[in-house]
């Protein structure tokens, strides 16, 4: 089994839209969440991560983490032709247990204007 | 200021020859990832340093994969006797380590053909 499970995609999404990105793990011990962005050709980069229950905020972007349900996802409002990418989910299971991130295949976004 | 840097960005070796890949991290970072990243896959975990803790080895595929950090700052990915399914874009990445905030940084990555 998988340790971070994403949907390969491609997700395609009209420009404007909100384009919704999910992501499943396997370690219930997982402790925190990261979101990366990754261009074609180009390494990953950073969107934001999140190590509590709920929602988080930054911009046009949200992080939502469930953690009974082992679930995280990534919303993108107002999606835009540049935010088209793949998108990489990344799991930290903490200092106590590993320090091991485990990513995602990625899921490939492409927003169409 | 500088983030991550990695040499070469480019490798072109043939099946059997040793490669040596660099990685310099951000200055301050004190942990240090190795990734490989194979065509249309996500990214392989292969080490990981942290301070003069004992390197995290459990990713590396194989003993012809080994890796070093001088200094604590720069390191080395080595590939003895390549393989052609060694040919991948290899990253590394650092980060603080301030807790559960292990946010990497990545370098641009290494790109190694091994026809």
């Amino acid at each position: 089994q998988k340790e971070v499970e994403q949907n390969s995609g491609p997700l395609s999404v009209p420009e404007g839209a909100i384009a919704s990105l999910n992501c499943t793990y396997s370690d219930r011990g997982s402790q925190s969440f990261f979101w990366y962005r990754q261009y074609s050709g180009k390494s990953p980069e950073l969107i934001m991560f999140i190590y509590s229950n709920g929602d988080k905020e930054d911009g046009r972007f949200t992080a939502q983490l469930n953690k009974a349900s082992q679930y995280v996802s990534l919303l993108i409002r107002d999606s835009q032709p540049s935010d088209s990418a793949t998108y990489l989910c990344a799991v930290n299971s903490g200092a106590n247990t590993g320090n091991q991130f485990y990513f995602g295949t990625g899921t490939s976004l492409t927003v169409i204007p | 200021g500088a983030g991550v840097s990695q040499s070469p960005s480019n490798k072109v070796t043939e099946k059997g020859k040793d490669v040596e890949l660099r990685c310099d991290p951000i200055s301050g970072h004190t942990a240090l990832y190795w990734y490989r990243q194979s065509l249309g896959q996500g990214l392989e975990f292969l080490i990981y340093f942290q301070g003069n803790s004992a390197p995290d080895k459990s990713g590396l595929p194989s003993d012809r994969f080994s890796a070093e950090r001088t200094g604590g700052s720069v390191s080395t990915l080595t590939i003895q006797r390549t393989q052609q399914e060694d040919s991948a874009v290899y990253l590394c990445a650092s980060s603080l380590v301030d807790g559960w905030g292990k946010t990497q940084y990545f370098g641009p990555g290494t790109r190694l053909l091994v026809l």
